[in-house]
């Protein structure tokens, strides 16, 4: 099973909301990502989390703020944001070095999210 | 930081054409995916390819690492095959990866 499954499907939000993205996976993975997707362009990486640790943060604005509670789920909350900030968000996951070959990531289906 | 180049950046085909895709990196890298990406926004997975040739059915890819290139070759096109194709170059992190998409390549099979 190579799946990742994502929740909400869509999302809606005014600027002073607050809100959270979920990312999960089962596949006993210990690497997990966040990727942002602006129309028609490619995905960007915004965040690495190696076994349950924040290890890489593209200059992420904090109004973005990961999470990675257990092995198995990655959180993005989501505060103060920009309409700007309205985008496709993608979490994918794949082997971390210490269980073999390191790499191939896989994603779930995303969210997409409007700033109003 | 690495460049990821596709080309070309926009194709229409009538099922049952052939195509290649191509990917040019600027840099040497420690592998390299090729992803589908739907009209619903969902990334498949379609290989994983450091070098050498990969076939899955009709669709096969090719990774010359050393001249820091790679291709997708699509046979007998179908409207399934519609969306974006982007490759993205692979590179170790201490201990995960991270990816550096290509462009794309938005394909559009017609009847």
């Amino acid at each position: 099973d190579t799946e990742v499954t994502q929740t909400p499907k869509h999302l809606v939000m005014g600027m002073t909301n607050k809100k959270s993205l979920k990312c999960e996976q089962h596949m006993g993975h210990r690497a997990m990502y966040w990727y942002k997707q602006k129309a028609k362009k490619p995905p960007e990486l915004m965040f690495v989390y190696s076994y349950e640790k924040l290890s890489i943060n593209e200059s992420v604005p904090s109004r973005f703020s990961p999470e990675c509670p257990n092995s198995s789920l990655l959180n993005l909350h989501l505060h103060a944001l920009q309409p700007e900030d309205s985008a496709l968000y993608l979490c994918a996951s794949s082997l971390h070095r210490g269980q073999g070959i390191v790499g191939e990531q896989y994603f779930g289906p995303g969210t997409r999210l409007t700033v109003t | 930081g690495i460049q990821v180049e596709q080309s070309p950046p926009d194709l229409i085909l009538q099922e049952g054409a052939n195509s290649t895709l191509r990917c040019n990196f600027s840099d040497s890298v420690n592998n390299l995916q090729w992803f589908h990406q739907n009209p619903w926004g969902q990334l498949i997975n379609l290989f994983y390819i450091p070098s050498g040739t990969k076939q899955n059915g009709r669709l096969s890819a090719t990774t010359v690492a050393t001249e820091r290139y790679s291709l997708l070759y699509i046979s007998s096109s179908q409207t399934t095959d519609s969306g974006v194709y982007f490759c993205a170059v692979v590179a170790y992190t201490g201990t995960a990866s991270k990816l550096t998409f290509g462009t794309g390549t938005r394909l559009q099979v017609t009847l």
